[in-house]
């Protein structure tokens, strides 16, 4: 069956990077792009950007734009997502997704990856 | 950016009510709406893919409609399992978007 197992939970500092990791199994890794989503402490979800698998190409939320990157290794069905310059309110949940090729859809999540910013 | 705007942001209903939650967009997302259901502490699950495509495994309680800039989700019959948060979601265009949520609890 399909599987997105993330990295464990971050403690950082202000002005810090991170960087999760999202490990995909039970189907052809580069067959379905893979969207991040996050989602601060009782708030709602935002979507931060996504990553074609197959030939690494990007897109970003313009907000996020300067401090965010995705990136992926074939060789371990892996999917990266590191943000810097880190602010307290980054903190949040971190899920990555994988993309049905249906008209967009999140047809699988990731368990999720508590980042917490503080000082 | 699109936005998404569901009513009503949070619910109280009864097992075996049958409720609705609409999901108004900004412009236009076409066929491009996505509804899940998020439990506390867990993932988002997709229900429903182009406005009314129930997703395998959902049961068929679980309902879309609209078009254009106005959506449905309704629950015909509540079941205990489907006290949670609901959310709209466009991916008609970048960056996709959520509706705030709407969250729905035990009268």
């Amino acid at each position: 069956q399909v599987q997105l197992l993330q990295s464990g939970a971050e403690v950082k500092k202000p002005g810090a990077s991170v960087k999760i990791s999202c490990r995909a199994s039970g189907y052809t890794f580069t067959s379905n792009y893979i969207h991040w989503v996050r989602q601060a402490p009782g708030q709602g979800l935002e979507w931060m950007g996504i990553v074609n698998p197959s030939g690494g190409t990007t897109t970003y939320a313009q907000r996020l734009q300067g401090r965010v990157s995705m990136t992926r290794d074939t060789s371990t069905s892996t999917v990266y997502m590191e943000l810097s310059s880190l602010r307290s309110d980054d903190t949040a949940v971190y899920y990555c997704a994988r993309d049905l090729n249906r008209f967009g859809c999140f047809g699988n999540w990731g368990q999720g990856t508590l980042v917490t910013v503080s000082s | 950016d699109i936005h998404l705007t569901q009513s009503p942001s949070s619910l109280s209903a009864s097992v075996g009510d049958r409720i609705t939650i609409t999901c108004r967009a900004s412009q236009s997302t076409s066929s491009y709406l996505n509804w899940y259901q998020q439990k506390p502490g867990k993932a988002p699950q997709l229900l429903i893919y182009s406005t009314s495509t129930l997703q395998s495994g959902v049961p068929s309680r679980f309902s879309g409609s609209g078009s254009g800039t106005d959506f449905t989700l309704t629950i015909s019959s509540l079941q205990p399992e489907d006290f949670a948060t609901y959310y709209c979601q466009q991916t008609y265009s970048i960056p996709y978007t959520f509706g705030q949520g709407t969250k729905l609890d035990i009268k």
